[in-house]
């Protein structure tokens, strides 16, 4: 079986910092994504990628950046961190589509100060 | 849009007890959506429990069911006898047939507490 790792676990930021969440997973899978869950709200999709060097806009893409530099690798950007942005974000890679078995890392709790 | 209803948690239950989960489903831009049950166990990443990608078809894993209700448009989650390693937080999904699109729709999750 295969893993995905996020780092950091958690993350503390100053509110208008440039903050970088990373991923990697070992599935060589094609498609990553990137969700956030706030308190008492489901998952929305950030950013997604279909493959190396491929961005796809997620619904709540605005005031993020991502990058998928190699299949493996999937990275997040808080482009100016915000006081409402505290949530964990997940990580997560398939082997296609979101129609087929998608698998998560464990998140990264963001908290902005 | 598209979106995913289920029951509000928490729900507490004692081992051995039958448990129900409600899901419903909007599909306005999907017709006939693949429907997921994912869970995350204390500790771990949220993972697949359970998919169905036809209409009439029920799913199964672990002890635990759910049916494909497309009259109903409902995916509720089933299990005669619960133990306390289910748990867990529980969330349905749904997701296009075809295509690409990276999406899947999350219902709010429903956390299970079962007492021993």
């Amino acid at each position: 079986g295969g893993i995905i790792t996020q780092t950091p676990k958690f993350l503390i930021g100053q509110e208008g910092q440039k903050l970088t969440l990373k991923c990697q997973q070992n599935f060589n899978h094609d498609t990553m994504y990137w969700y956030r869950q706030d308190s008492g709200k489901g998952l929305r999709l950030i950013y997604y990628s279909i493959t190396e060097n491929d961005l796809q806009k997620g619904d709540l893409s605005e005031g993020y950046d991502a990058s998928r530099e190699k299949k493996s690798s999937f990275s997040l950007t808080v482009t100016s961190a915000q006081k409402n942005e505290m949530a964990v974000f997940l990580c997560a890679s398939s082997i296609g589509g979101a129609n087929t078995e998608v698998f998560f890392g464990k998140g990264t709790r963001l908290t902005v100060v | 849009g598209d979106s995913v209803t289920q029951t509000e948690g928490p729900v507490t239950v004692s081992e051995s007890e039958s448990l129900i989960i409600n899901c419903t489903y909007s599909a306005t831009s999907i017709a006939y959506p693949n429907l997921f049950w994912y869970v995350r166990y204390p500790g771990e990443g949220l993972q697949l429990l359970l998919k169905v990608i036809t209409a009439g078809q029920k799913g199964s894993s672990r002890g635990f069911e759910a049916t494909y209700n497309k009259e109903t448009t409902s995916f509720h989650l089933q299990k005669a006898s619960v133990q306390e390693s289910d748990s867990a937080v529980y969330y349905c999904a749904l997701a296009p047939i075809t295509g690409n699109t990276g999406k899947l729709i999350f219902g709010l999750g429903t956390t299970l507490q079962v007492q021993p």
